[in-house]
């Protein structure tokens, strides 16, 4: 079974703070993605990566940066908190060619005040 | 602005019938589709899938149908079991890169 864990299940921050949410998969992906869930808005993708030391920007990458050292490791860094990225975080995983079978980690809610 | 929508943000259904969540999108691009399922503290995990190719893709009592020149998809649940309660998104992309998601039906299956 693919297992993709993140760092935090919730985390409260204060504004200005550098914020690092971390991803790690188990199943060797190539592939792998951040998105955030907001009510009334679905899931949208903030970045994504195909190998590492690759990424892409997504829908909404303002505000946000990443980071892949390593094949199994996928981060999300917010540089300067702010309280509009209050939100659900997802990070997800899926083989290369395979982008309808992603799989998901079980979020972080991040709360910043 | 919201490429895939569902406009309905819950459904209730009684334990054996048929459940029918729908999903509109605006981008006639769009020719890969997807639901995923999510439940309470646990992230989405994959549903079915449908290409453009096809227009129904059935996996045991779940199905998906598409609707190209309406740009509807819609997902039947049947029978719908109390397990199925849950959120259900669907998504859908050009590239197969990135997927754009509606907004999510809560689904309610009475026991």
């Amino acid at each position: 079974d693919v297992k993709v864990t993140q760092s935090s299940r919730y985390l409260v921050k204060r504004t200005g703070e550098k914020v690092f949410l971390e991803c790690v998969q188990d199943m060797d992906h190539e592939n792998m993605f951040w998105y955030r869930q907001d009510p009334g808005l679905g899931l949208r993708l903030i970045y994504f990566s195909y190998d590492v030391k690759m990424k892409e920007k997504g829908d909404i990458p303002e505000g946000y940066s990443v980071s892949r050292e390593k094949k199994e490791r996928f981060s999300l860094i917010l540089e300067s908190a702010s309280t509009n990225q209050t939100s659900m975080y997802l990070c997800a995983s899926s083989s290369p060619g395979q982008f309808d079978e992603q799989y998901f980690g079980p979020g972080t809610r991040l709360t910043v005040t | 602005d919201q490429q895939v929508k569902q406009n309905s943000p819950s459904l209730s259904v009684q334990e054996g019938r048929i459940s029918i969540l729908n999903c509109d999108y605006t981008n006639s691009m769009f020719d890969y589709f997807l639901w995923y399922k999510k439940y309470p503290a646990e992230g989405p995990t994959f549903l079915i899938s449908i290409s453009s190719i096809k227009d129904k893709n059935e996996d045991g009592r779940f199905t998906v149908f598409l609707n190209k020149s309406a740009k509807h998809l819609s997902l039947h649940i049947v029978p719908s079991q109390p397990g199925d309660s849950a959120v259900y998104f669907c998504a859908a992309s050009d590239t197969g890169n990135q997927f754009y998601f509606g907004t999510g039906t809560s689904l309610t299956v009475i026991p």
